[in-house]
């Protein structure tokens, strides 16, 4: 079992549909993630949040909104997409927002793959 | 424009034998490095790091070797095990903007 789950796993939209991916994390941690993967493309960092403040917004479209109503949920709501949104959206969580530097590692649930037709 | 690059999309190995996986980065001020290993269907998971005061850090099997001057880092798995059949992805941060930079991944199959 991994310690960050999402859901769901897969989801098909259309361009005017709204939907949301949820995260969640069991780990007890402070700072959570969305990156986003697109086909032979590295992993983008997307949104970070500390303590449920929003500490980063790699310069994402507004159409991607993200939530984090606690330490341990992270949610990204999806409006107006296009197809080239298609992607795996990973969340990812660490004990903090130094995440990934010496030593505090970040967590990855399994994905969710999204598809906008 | 990629400041960590994995030219290699894909490598084969026989099982038994030495997988060599390596990395490029552009940017000098990346002083922390990380490879995480992916499977079909999961999230990545953390394998190993080196820290820029290193040049080589093992853990079992895996050994991750660092060369400054360079700007290269390379992952060597020995023995490779079937198990190992994996994407494997470069990453790399800074020291006061610890955002992960990663790599586009390179899928390791071992051939058994």
């Amino acid at each position: 079992e991994t310690g960050v789950t999402q859901t769901p796993r897969h989801l098909v939209m259309g361009m005017t549909n709204k939907k949301s991916l949820k995260c969640e994390q069991h780990l007890g941690h402070n700072a959570m993630y969305w990156y986003k993967q697109s086909a032979k493309k590295p992993l983008e960092l997307m949104f970070v949040y500390n303590f449920k403040e929003q500490t980063e917004n790699n310069s994402v479209p507004s159409r991607f909104s993200p939530e984090c109503p606690n330490s341990s949920h992270l949610f990204l709501h999806l409006h107006t997409l296009q197809p080239e949104d298609s992607a795996l959206y990973l969340c990812a969580s660490s004990q903090d927002r130094t995440g990934g530097f010496a030593g505090n590692t970040i967590y990855f649930g399994e994905g969710s793959w999204l598809t906008v037709v | 424009d990629q400041q960590v690059k994995q030219n290699s999309p894909s490598l084969s190995v026989q099982e038994g034998r030495i997988s060599i996986l390596n990395c490029d980065y552009t940017n000098s001020m990346f002083d922390y490095f990380l490879w995480y290993k992916k499977y079909p269907a999961e999230g990545p998971t953390f394998l190993i790091s080196i820290s820029s005061i290193k040049d080589k850090n093992e853990d079992g099997r895996f050994t991750v070797f660092l060369n400054k001057s360079a700007k290269h880092l390379s992952l060597h798995i020995v023995p490779s095990q079937p198990g190992d059949s994996a994407v494997y992805f470069c990453a790399a941060s800074a020291f006061g903007n610890e955002k992960l930079t990663f790599g586009t991944g390179t899928r390791l199959t071992i051939i058994p």
